[in-house]
């Protein structure tokens, strides 16, 4: 069955800083990855996915991600962090038509 | 297209009563899947549709859970009798031809009481 840790309960980064928010998966097969980021009080809002292609995934609010498949990695990636990205960000896999499986969730504060 | 809508947005009600929680996918996706978030459980899978049809329940706590999807435009989640282990915020999502993303609906923040 497949999974995914996000090894990092909190994640605190000062603004204008590089951030990355970690994430590992274990599946059997080609797995499709996904980042999710959830703000107070609303769903889960899509931010990017890999399904295959070129490993660096470009998406949404200038979110970037990485396929590392030697290291079976997913990590999500920004240049800039701005005090609008805190929020709760969760990793996901989903192995062919299967559901998707979620991390626990990182907490990303960022600080003025 | 509006996205994923849930109602209620909120739900207090007490334990014995039944809950019922509605969701309205986007139009055109094929699949259906309800989750539950909780503090100490984190997001867990209930049950999931493809095309209407129940594919795998396996996630729905007890038989007091039960959910249905009568059409491609309307699931219902019920919880009968409800209890207060049952509060959580419970989120609907939908996917097109299950390999691509699933979009989330507000949720339901649900307390039993």
């Amino acid at each position: 069955a497949q999974s995914v840790a996000q090894p990092e309960d909190q994640v605190n980064v000062a603004e204008g800083n590089p951030l990355t928010v970690k994430c590992t998966y274990s599946v059997s097969g080609n797995p499709y990855l996904f980042w999710y980021v959830q703000y107070p009080n609303r769903g889960l809002q899509f931010l990017l996915k890999y399904i295959t292609g070129d490993n660096l995934v470009k998406g949404s609010y200038g979110f970037e991600a990485e396929f590392n498949k030697s290291q079976t990695s997913f990590h999500l990636k920004k240049p800039s962090a701005l005090v609008s990205d805190s929020a709760l960000y969760f990793c996901a896999v989903r192995e062919g038509s299967t559901p998707l499986v979620f991390g626990k969730g990182t907490r990303l504060s960022v600080i003025a | 297209d509006a996205g994923v809508i849930q109602s209620p947005r909120h739900e207090v009600t007490e334990m014995g009563q039944e809950v019922t929680l509605r969701c309205k996918p986007i139009s055109g996706h094929d699949y259906l899947f309800w989750y539950r978030q909780t503090m100490m459980r984190g997001l867990e899978l209930l049950i999931y549709f493809n095309n209407n049809v129940p594919i795998d329940d396996s996630g729905m706590p007890e038989d007091r859970f039960s959910a249905k999807m009568p059409n491609a435009s309307f699931s219902t989640l019920k919880i009968q009798p409800s209890e207060p282990r049952d509060s959580a915020v419970y989120f609907c999502a939908s996917s097109l031809q299950g390999k691509g993303a699933a979009f989330f609906g507000q949720g339901t923040r649900l307390t039993v009481v």
